[in-house]
C-alpha cells in the first residue's frame, strides 16, 4: 500500500514569495490533515479536512496561508507571502476516519525561507 | 487548551537498557494517545495507539501506558537498540476536537 506522498521534499524560496506544497494521501482515507513543525517543536495542526470539507483550520494564518481539497482527494497548501518564520517541514497525514485511527504521515515539505 | 509535555528533552543510555519515556497532558478529556517514532529528515511513524479506554498497548519491545485521570502516559522501550536513537514524540486527541496535540518530542540516542 503506498503511503501518504508530498512534493516538492526540499524548497527555498526568499521572504515575500510564494510556494506550494502538494499531498496526495493514502487511498480512501477520507481525513487530511496539515501540520507544521518548526526545528525543534512537535507537530502543529494547519488545517484538517474530511474528504473536500474543512474540519479545523482554527491556528492557519489565513493572511497568508490557503489550503484546499477540491476533490476530497490530493491537496495543496499554499504560502503566500512567506516570510522567515515560515522556515519549517510541512507534514501531511491521512487517516481512515476523523478519529480514532492511526494516523499516517509523509517525510515533509522542507521550507527555508532566507 | 490541551497542553503536552514530555520529559527528558534527550536521554543517552548505552545499548541492552531498558527506558522510560514520559508523557503529560493537561486535559483528561482525551478519546485517544499515541506514541510517534520520528527518524532525522523524515516524517512520523505512529509506533502504538492507545484508546481512551484502554491502560496500554505493547508491540514488540515497545510498551505503552494510559493513566488519563492523572493526565500520563509512558513508552517502555527493553533491550534498547541503536536502531531505536530517534525523536520519540507523544500526542493526545482529545473530545473535544479531532487533532493531534503534540508534546516536543524526546530525543533518544542509544550507544552501542
Amino acid at each position: 500500500e503506498a503511503g501518504v506522498a508530498q512534493s516538492p521534499r526540499y524548497k527555498i524560496i526568499e521572504k515575500r514569495q510564494s510556494v506550494a506544497f502538494w499531498c496526495n494521501p493514502i487511498s480512501g482515507h477520507a481525513t487530511l490533515y496539515w501540520y507544521q513543525q518548526i526545528l525543534g517543536q512537535g507537530p502543529k495542526l494547519l488545517i484538517q479536512f474530511q474528504n473536500n470539507g474543512v474540519v479545523d483550520d482554527s491556528q492557519l494564518p489565513k493572511d497568508r496561508f490557503s489550503a484546499e481539497r477540491l476533490k476530497g482527494v490530493d491537496s495543496t497548501l499554499k504560502i503566500q507571502p512567506a516570510k522567515l518564520e515560515d522556515s519549517a517541514v510541512y507534514l501531511c497525514a491521512s487517516s481512515p476516519t476523523l478519529s480514532g485511527n492511526t494516523i499516517y504521515f509523509g517525510e515533509g515539505s522542507w521550507l527555508t525561507v532566507v | 487548551k490541551q497542553e503536552v509535555t514530555q520529559i527528558p528533552a534527550a536521554l543517552s543510555v548505552p545499548e541492552g537498557e531498558n527506558l522510560v519515556l514520559n508523557c503529560s497532558f493537561t486535559d483528561s478529556a482525551i478519546y485517544n494517545l499515541q506514541w510517534f517514532r520520528q527518524d532525522p529528515g523524515k516524517g512520523l511513524t505512529s509506533l502504538l495507539l492507545i484508546q481512551s479506554s484502554q491502560r496500554e498497548q505493547t508491540s514488540g519491545r515497545l510498551n505503552a501506558s494510559l493513566d488519563k485521570s492523572s493526565g500520563r502516559s509512558t513508552l517502555y522501550i527493553a533491550a534498547s537498540q541503536p536502531g531505536d536513537s530517534a525523536t520519540y514524540l507523544c500526542a493526545v486527541t482529545s473530545n473535544s476536537g479531532y487533532a493531534l496535540n503534540f508534546g516536543k518530542g524526546t530525543s533518544l540516542l542509544v550507544t552501542p
